[in-house]
């Protein structure tokens, strides 16, 4: 079936630093991926809705200089968390709608930000 | 009141048992309805989608819709221990390809042996 690969699985940086997490869609594109944040223990929270050649739809509350997303081709989305801070450390997630999936989602690995 | 509202959990039930979830939300224009399965620490998977009311069954599991009631939930029948994992509903209002949709908090259930 359709895979969405989302890389790096986990990484720890040091609070001030930036960190950029990529989701591609494999062997299908899309024109939309979105974007989630999960705390441990508690639900997705959608930041953002990444749109292939436009910017980003950002959820209220979440802040756009902090979370950069691009989304440059219709295989690939990147989120960057800039000036990472302990607060920010989560599990990111991102998703997209494969071909043949009705409307639901496939989603990414995940990534687990741990910011030190 | 939350969109989408699932009861937290935990949900036990005896391998082999059947194991019922449940949803309710509350914009009466939803149309597209899903439920993922998360194991603890990885990212969720579809295992069913619905748009219609009344059932639709793939293998052990079967969802349910009542628009009226605005209620949607998922059986698995012969519950096994693999199937222990947080379930949660999503709801999209829109049958489009770039509609968002909204998930509720999840409901985690354990399958005894």
């Amino acid at each position: 079936g359709a895979v969405v690969s989302q890389h790096p699985s986990w990484v720890i940086c040091k609070s001030g630093t930036s960190v950029k997490i990529e989701c591609r869609s494999l062997d299908f594109q899309a024109t939309t991926m979105f974007w989630y944040r999960q705390f441990p223990k508690q639900s997705l929270m959608l930041m953002a809705t990444s749109n292939e050649g436009s910017k980003a739809t950002y959820e209220q509350g979440v802040e756009k200089d902090k979370f950069l997303i691009n989304h440059a081709s219709l295989t690939l989305s990147t989120l960057t968390v800039t000036s990472a801070h302990p607060e920010d450390s989560s599990f990111y997630i991102c998703s997209a709608r494969a071909p043949g999936q009705d409307y639901g989602y496939t989603f990414g690995s995940g990534t687990r930000l741990t910011v030190v | 009141q939350k969109e989408v509202e699932q009861n937290s959990g935990p949900l036990s039930v005896p391998e082999g048992a059947i194991a019922s979830l449940n949803c309710t939300y509350s914009d009466r224009v939803s149309q597209s309805f899903f439920w993922y399965r998360q194991y603890s620490g990885k990212s969720p998977e579809l295992i069913m989608s619905i748009y219609s009311n009344g059932d639709k069954e793939d293998g052990r599991f079967t969802a349910q819709l009542n628009k009226a009631s605005q209620y949607v939930s998922l059986l698995i029948r012969d519950s096994q221990p693999s199937d222990s994992a947080t379930y949660l509903c999503a709801v999209k209002v829109l049958n489009t390809n770039a509609g968002k949709s909204t998930f509720g908090d999840g409901t985690t259930l354990t399958v005894k042996p």
